[in-house]
């Protein structure tokens, strides 16, 4: 079974430039979250949806958005792109009944010039 | 509102030595907790996971950790390091908020564990 794909893997934008992040979940996992991984602020939580619903929202600007499509792949979209941005963004995808069990991908890590 | 602290950013220990990784947690609400592992370069992935069931929760590698309510702690253990072991390891919280709440953990600062030959 294929895991969780994000794409990029790597990038490097521009400040006030914007970014779009891809996230392919493990097939028949319905649910996706994204985090937003730092040195200095670990791991924080962004957002999750299921059923292309936005479940529940972690405590950042609007500047931070993203979508879930029919067939569950989902993308996040950073605009005004500030230097803080720069981190390794985690998506995550779960079965729907399985509360905290989360499969990882490996990260799209995104640099802020 | 949940929280996470780990105690020891960094955590040393030899090749065959017992590891123990602690984690304290706060939660108003009865807690799933979770220990997670991430080598670098890589996501995270799950090593074992607490859902009141069992307080001493078996994981993989070898790993084990003990949910103690009264000390609110949930320690990571293992009885012997392996080289293959260093890595960072993260703690988690979630409640169940009636299923609506699945994709959304509480991670600690996370502690690197080094493994000496």
């Amino acid at each position: 079974k294929a895991g969780v794909t994000q794409t990029p893997r790597y990038l490097i934008k521009t400040r006030g430039q914007q970014v779009t992040l891809s996230c392919s979940p493990i097939s028949g996992h319905r649910s996706v979250s994204w985090y937003q991984q730092t040195p200095g602020q670990g791991l924080q939580f962004l957002f999750e949806y299921f059923s292309e619903t936005q479940r529940n929202k972690g405590n950042f600007p609007g500047r931070f958005s993203g979508r879930q499509f029919s067939n569950s792949r989902s993308e996040m979209n950073v605009s005004t792109l500030e230097l803080g941005d720069s981190a390794l963004y985690l998506c995550a995808s779960s079965l729907v009944d399985s509360t905290g069990e989360l499969f990882f991908g490996e990260g799209s890590r995104l640099t802020v010039l | 509102a949940q929280s996470v602290t780990q105690l020891g950013s960094h955590v040393s220990v030899s090749e065959g030595a017992l590891v123990l990784l602690r984690c304290n947690y706060s939660s108003s609400v009865p807690p799933y907790l979770f220990w997670y592992v991430q080598y670098p370069n890589q996501g995270l992935q799950l090593l074992l996971k607490y859902t009141s069931a069992a307080t001493l929760v078996k994981g993989i590698n070898g790993f084990e950790a003990e949910f103690k309510k009264s000390e609110t702690s949930f320690h990571l253990t293992k009885p012997s390091a392996h080289m293959s072991d260093a890595a960072e390891y993260f703690c988690a919280v979630s409640v169940d908020a009636g299923g609506t709440s699945y994709g959304k953990l509480t991670f600690g600062q996370g502690t690197i564990l080094t493994v000496h030959p």
